[in-house]
């Protein structure tokens, strides 16, 4: 079974700065996708960004990128010049034949 | 537009009760899901349907039951409520399963005492 594993239980960055959130995940198939997904604490979870894995270039959304290296069986989530509206939990996810799943999450910080 | 609306957004059960959770979605999406969020373990997938009709189970099916009846609606039933179920549950939607995001609902709360 695909498996997501997120090794940062909680990170803290400077407020301008940038941070990176580890993701690695485990498959044998060749075709899937990857996700990044936020949580603030009002609870609600927000799509952030994808990944596909046929994609030969990394997926940028505005202020987040995600470095995509696919020998290495990594996804990990940069965040530049973060804001103190990026304090959330964040969550990477893989879909794979109808079946997403969710990392246990990292919880980020931004300090002002 | 609503999105994906789920009700009730609380709900306190005794150990042994039924109930149905409510997932609705106004976005013709085909592809629905629900999953649990319990602390330190992120989201577990519980069942999914890739359309009306047709669902099948995630990761963690035991204790749940659902339908797809329409395209709008993928309730989730709680058979006979145990304190293992106390959990966030989310209810999920997307286009389709590849590449697409899921829109969630805002979440319900269930305590089982």
């Amino acid at each position: 079974a695909q498996k997501i594993t997120q090794t940062q239980p909680g990170m803290f960055v400077q407020e301008k700065e940038a941070v990176t959130l580890d993701c690695t995940y485990d498959t044998s198939d060749q075709s899937y996708g990857l996700f990044w997904y936020k949580q603030p604490s009002s609870g609600e979870m927000i799509f952030h960004i994808y990944q596909g894995s046929y994609d030969e270039q990394n997926a940028t959304e505005g202020r987040y990128s995600l470095n995509f290296q696919k020998a290495r069986k990594s996804a990990n989530l940069v965040i530049s010049a973060s804001q103190l509206g990026d304090s959330a939990m964040y969550f990477c996810a893989m879909n794979n034949n109808n079946d997403m799943r969710f990392g246990a999450g990292t919880r980020l910080t931004v300090k002002p | 537009n609503a999105g994906v609306t789920q009700t009730p957004k609380f709900q306190v059960l005794k150990t042994g009760q039924s109930m149905t959770l409510q997932c609705a979605q106004d976005m013709n999406h085909e592809y629905m899901s629900w999953y649990r969020q319990d602390p330190g373990m992120g989201l577990r997938l519980i069942h999914y349907s890739v359309g009306a009709g047709i669902t099948d189970q995630g990761e963690v099916p035991n204790g749940y039951n659902v339908s797809r009846s329409t395209t709008e609606d993928f309730p989730l039933r709680l058979l006979s409520a145990a304190p293992s179920q106390t959990s966030v549950y989310f209810c999920a939607s997307s286009y389709g399963p590849a590449n697409y995001g899921y829109t969630f609902g805002s979440g319900t709360r269930l305590t089982v005492v």
